[in-house]
């Protein structure tokens, strides 16, 4: 079974400094690894995605994420956060041996980037 | 190139009515899935489905829930005799079916069974 934790319910940052955003997986095979944003009242818009390649990944709006096998963890970051980054953000998984095409979310982590 | 396309946003049941959730995939997207998201909570799977298949309903309620996606028109998800616990956030997604590929989701339906 592949599964996601998102250890923080709510980060608080300050404008202009780094935002990260933890997300940790349990995958059996390979693992798919997405973010994805979600503002109130809205659906989810995707940030980035890990497939194979390239541990450091670059995505929409400016952010990151670093991918870790021996951590089995996929870390969400922003070098320098925006007010406007305030949102929930979910981390994803698919496990495309044991899963096929479905996705698994982690409960959510509120980023709250005050002024 | 419209989005993933959901109707209605908002929808209101009284218990033991019926709800039919509609959902109208990306254009050139034949993968449609569909998520329920509980107030505060993740979203959690439910039902993959390819054009009048259904590839994977682990995630479907035994009772009182069923999905299709007939060869024309949208993806509908179907709750009969809603209760107030089926009250949530339902997000459809699509894919073109590559597993590389990520799933683009729509606005969401927000159900509110009274």
């Amino acid at each position: 079974a592949q599964s996601v934790a998102q250890p923080e319910d709510q980060v608080n940052v300050a404008e202009g400094n780094p935002l990260t955003v933890k997300c940790t997986y349990s995958v059996s095979g390979n693992p798919y690894l997405f973010w994805y944003v979600q503002y109130p009242n809205r659906g989810l818009q995707f940030l980035l995605k890990y497939i194979t390649g390239d541990n450091l990944v670059k995505g929409s709006y400016g952010f990151e994420a670093e991918f870790n096998k021996s951590q089995t963890s996929f870390h969400l970051k922003k070098p320098s956060a925006l007010v406007s980054d305030s949102a929930l953000y979910f981390c994803a998984v698919r496990d495309i041996e044991t899963a096929g095409n479905k996705l698994t979310f982690g409960g959510g982590t509120r980023v709250l980037v005050k002024p | 190139n419209a989005g993933v396309m959901q109707n209605p946003r908002h929808l209101v049941r009284r218990r033991g009515q019926e709800a039919r959730l509609r959902c109208s995939p990306m254009k050139g997207h034949s993968h449609v899935y569909w998520y329920r998201q509980l107030p505060e909570e993740g979203l959690k799977f439910m039902v993959y489905l390819q054009k009048e298949n259904i590839i994977d309903e682990s995630g479907m309620p035994k009772e009182r829930f069923s999905a299709e996606f007939p060869k024309e028109g949208p993806s509908i998800l179907r709750i009969q005799q809603v209760v107030r616990g089926d009250s949530a956030a339902y997000f459809c997604a699509s894919s073109s079916g590559r597993q590389t590929y990520e799933q683009y989701f729509g606005p969401g339906t927000r159900l509110t069974v009274t």
